[in-house]
């Protein structure tokens, strides 16, 4: 079945590095890609998405590329902030069904220290 | 604002007792769905809705119920409470397959 592997964390940066937060996913057919971003105590919000290859998925800095020749979809931020520290969980929409279920990876925690 | 808004925020329950969680979205969003989150599991897809009148399970729904008599509501049950049931719950709801999910706050549930 449709799955979506993360790299494990949890990422410790300092503040200014450059973040890389890897995604490979397994789909048989054309899924929409997502990342969403939990802060502590909160629920997900979605931080970006893509819905066809070699599409680019970006806000507040972060970005993301479909790439269907490796199934990845890796999270880049090239200037990482305290603020960022938060759980990345990289998602699918597979597009079969009607109800087209989202399936979303283990999740990846980020901590940026000053 | 609009969204998708969850109550209570925490529960702790007593095993055996039963309980509903509350979940309401104020964008029409047709599409809705239960996950509940736990350390180390990620988030698992308890029921789900595409619409008024209409639901199905998800991968975890034993010991839950669901209902969806409007678009806007989707309450779900604990029929009787196990401490294995102790998670996050979140609710969220979309539009179409490929926008993203609007989530709520949580519920944060304990079963003692």
């Amino acid at each position: 079945g449709d799955s979506v592997t993360q790299m494990e964390g949890p990422v410790t940066l300092s503040e200014e590095a450059f973040l890389t937060i890897n995604c490979t996913y397994t789909a048989t057919g054309y899924p929409s890609l997502f990342w969403y971003v939990q802060y502590p105590g909160e629920g997900l919000q979605l931080l970006l998405k893509a819905t066809k290859a070699d599409d680019k998925g970006s806000n507040k800095g972060f970005e993301a590329t479909y790439r269907k020749e490796t199934t990845s979809f890796h999270l880049e931020k090239g200037s990482v902030q305290v603020s960022d520290s938060a759980v990345y969980f990289c998602a699918l929409s597979d597009g079969k069904t009607s109800y087209d279920k989202v399936i979303f990876g283990p999740g990846t925690s980020l901590s940026v220290i000053p | 604002n609009a969204g998708v808004t969850q109550t209570p925020k925490f529960q702790v329950l007593k095993t055996g007792q039963s309980m509903t969680l509350q979940c309401a979205q104020d964008m029409n969003h047709e599409y809705m769905s239960w996950y509940r989150q736990d350390p180390g599991m990620g988030l698992r897809l308890i029921h789900y809705s595409v619409g008024a009148g209409i639901t199905d399970q998800g991968e975890v729904p034993n010991g839950y119920n669901v209902s969806r008599s409007t678009t806007e509501d989707f309450p779900l049950r604990l029929l009787s409470a196990a401490p294995s049931q102790t998670s996050v719950y979140f609710c969220a709801s979309r539009d179409t397959v490929d926008y993203g999910y609007t989530f709520g706050s949580g519920t944060r549930l304990t079963v003692v």
